[in-house]
């Protein structure tokens, strides 16, 4: 399994920015997804997920669950995070991971990450 | 929200040793929902264990995970140079994933 994230760089506290993230070696269909962050020297923190796509219920955790949205496009194998009024503490390296097994929510594989700067 | 609190922030150990890393949960939490991972420096994280004790495709023996209620441990039984990193365990709950704050192996 391959996870390949784009669409990080600089961006204004308030602005917005969308994050892609392909995947490959998977029935993405079926996949689970998931975004994870970084700030920088700092630890892992968790984003939001979406489900597959019979689903695509989508959860964010509660610092951005107002800003940020994830959704996904099967046709692509793709999902997405759209970030708005963003804040100089979202700067980070944003992961995008598979969860490789849905009961016991472990992220199998995880991509390079792309780093989101938001500076004035 | 179960929170993780890892301990030690920082373990100095020697090539060869024994590591013991801990993970603690707020509240008792499924076996099935605990996590471990590898971060190398200015690399993506890894799984290494998935519910507790199983260990991912590819993962070295010397890597095994334990523990159940509350209390959880990855051991790495003999530290190759390249097991020093930051570890990371993480829980899977009630749709929400959580880490702990990570352990450094660094070398002694």
């Amino acid at each position: 399994v391959q996870v390949v994230e784009s669409g990080g760089g600089l961006a204004k506290p308030g602005g917005s920015l969308r994050l892609s993230c392909t995947a490959s070696g998977l029935k993405f269909d079926d996949a689970w997804m998931t975004w994870v962050r970084q700030a920088p020297g700092k630890g892992l923190q968790w984003v939001g997920r979406i489900k597959n796509k019979g689903s695509g219920e989508t959860i964010c955790a509660a610092p951005v669950n107002d800003r940020f949205t994830i959704s996904r496009d099967d046709s692509k194998a793709a999902v997405y995070l759209q970030m708005s009024s963003l804040k100089t503490e979202d700067t980070a390296v944003y992961y995008c991971a598979w969860i490789g097994d849905a009961l016991t929510g472990h992220l199998a594989s995880w991509g390079q990450g792309t780093l989101v700067t938001v500076s004035s | 929200e179960i929170v993780l609190t890892q301990s030690p922030g920082t373990l100095s150990l020697s090539p060869g040793e024994r590591a013991t890393l801990s993970c603690r949960a707020s509240q008792s939490i499924s076996i099935n929902s605990l996590a471990w991972y590898q971060q190398r420096p200015g690399q993506a994280p890894r799984v290494l264990i998935y519910g507790a004790s199983n260990r991912a495709t590819g993962i070295p023996d010397r890597f095994s995970g334990s523990g159940s209620g509350t209390d959880f441990t990855l051991t790495i039984s003999r530290l190759e140079p390249e097991d020093f990193a930051v570890y990371y365990c993480q829980h899977y709950g009630g749709s929400l994933y959580t880490f702990g704050q990570g352990t450094k192996l660094q070398i002694k």
